[in-house]
């Protein structure tokens, strides 16, 4: 156990649809990452926060947004989903210091119909 | 710009026979290197991780070593298992950012 956690593990919605996606990071991580694995793109950086402010943005369409709350956890928000936004959604986390470890949590599956 | 390199899968062992997945990696910056293994139905875990050229990073008898004559980070276990039968990732973070940028994945399979 990473000690991140996620929910839902599994999300069935349809298109055109909006979502929003869970994560509470490990006691004392104020940095809290988002990635998304999918079958043709792989495992993608998403988005970084760190102590509730954007540090850095990858891949994110504009589609989707996030944030991060006073008390750490964050939110991936996905709007207007489309087929092709059916993946895995991994959150991580870790500690101050840009040499620290990310832990990940166990995954969100979303299915877009 | 930064990418991983990794071999395609699946790589199919017997049991207590030596594994290698290849690794290769973009040389921008100063980049540290990670292997990272998920188990059906799990999260990403670290494995192991090299800092700097010529590291050697070892964990549960896997190594991989820094090369960056090579710009590759090996994996390596000498008499693989039943239990290793995961996906294996490469990755790489650049110096000064945090983001990690993965290989695509190989993915390992090991009968008794």
């Amino acid at each position: 156990d990473s000690g991140v956690t996620q929910t839902p593990k599994h999300l069935i919605t349809a298109t055109g649809q909006r979502v929003t996606l869970r994560c509470s990071p490990r006691s004392g991580d104020l940095s809290v990452y988002w990635y998304q694995q999918s079958l043709d793109q792989g495992l993608q950086f998403l988005i970084q926060y760190y102590n509730g402010e954007e540090r850095a943005k990858g891949n994110i369409l504009e589609r989707f947004s996030a944030q991060q709350f006073p008390d750490l956890h964050s939110e991936l928000n996905l709007s207007s989903l489309e087929l092709g936004d059916s993946a895995l959604y991994f959150c991580a986390s870790s500690g101050t210091g840009s040499n620290n470890e990310q832990f990940f949590g166990p995954g969100t599956r979303l299915t877009v119909l | 710009g930064d990418s991983v390199t990794q071999m395609e899968g699946p790589v199919t062992l017997s049991e207590e026979a030596f594994l290698t997945i290849n690794c290769t990696y973009t040389a921008t910056g100063y980049p540290s290197l990670f292997w990272y293994v998920q188990y059906p139905g799990e999260g990403l875990q670290l494995l192991l991780k090299a800092t700097k050229a010529d590291d050697k990073g070892s964990n549960k008898g896997f190594e991989a070593t820094y090369r960056k004559e090579t710009t590759s980070f090996h994996l390596e276990k000498g008499s693989v298992q039943v239990s290793d039968s995961a996906v294996y990732f490469c990755a790489r973070r650049t110096t000064g950012f945090q983001k990690l940028v993965f290989g695509t994945g190989t993915r390992l399979l090991v009968s008794p």
